[in-house]
């Protein structure tokens, strides 16, 4: 089974600065996908990023881009420009490309605060 | 356009009451998912289905039933609640299409407590 690690349970980030927030998983699969989803103090998820295993290159959306390393198996999502609206919690999901049913599994979030 | 609409938004139960929690999708969604969210847990799959008429367990089942009797509705029951069930509830839909781009769309979350 895979599984992902998100080992900073709170960062906090300057408005304007840059943050990056970590994932680790694991997994003895070569196909996968990556997600960063953003929990705002409203309780929606909302999807960020998403990065295709095969793909070396990194994704990237505006303000928000990912390390992807796949031999390290961690995969970081950068924000770049803070604002305060980034404040939420910050979930990094996996999901097989086999199997059925695109089962995502989570990891246990980093709450990121931004100051002023 | 709703998306996924969860019904309640909060609800709070006694020890060894029942309730069903219901999810309605309008996108024409072949796949649902129920988790939980806990603090410090991430979220969790509880049950998910891949097509009306079908279910399958997911990470935590034990507690919880759930039923996909039409396509844009799947429910979760809880039978006998128990205070290990306080939670908060997502709900979730996907195309079933391959690829990464077969994103899960989520509920508002139903926040659940049990005394």
């Amino acid at each position: 089974a895979q599984t992902v690690t998100q080992s900073q349970p709170e960062m906090s980030v300057q408005e304007a600065e840059t943050v990056t927030l970590s994932c680790t998983y694991d997994t003895s699969e070569s196909d996968y996908y990556l997600f960063w989803y953003k929990q705002p103090p409203s309780r929606q998820m909302i999807l960020v990023i998403r990065q295709e295993a095969y793909k070396q290159q990194n994704a990237t959306e505006n303000r928000f881009s990912v390390n992807f390393q796949k031999a390290a198996k961690s995969f970081s999502l950068k924000i770049s420009d803070s604002q305060l609206g980034d404040a939420a919690m910050y979930f990094c999901a996996y999901r097989s490309t086999t199997g059925t049913a695109s089962k995502l599994t989570f990891g246990t979030g980093t709450r990121l605060q931004v100051t002023l | 356009n709703a998306g996924v609409t969860q019904t309640p938004k909060f609800r709070v139960l006694k020890t060894g009451q029942s309730m069903t929690l219901l999810c309605a999708q309008d996108m024409n969604h072949e796949y649902m998912y129920w988790y939980r969210q806990d603090p410090g847990m991430g979220l969790r799959l509880i049950h998910y289905s891949v097509g009306e008429g079908t279910t399958a367990k997911g990470e935590v089942p034990d507690g919880y039933n759930v039923s996909r009797l039409k396509k844009q509705n799947f429910l979760l029951g809880l039978e006998s609640a128990a205070p290990s069930q306080t939670s908060v509830y997502f709900c979730a839909s996907s195309g079933g299409r391959v690829g990464p781009y077969n994103e899960q769309f989520f509920g508002p979350g139903t926040r659940l407590t049990v005394l």
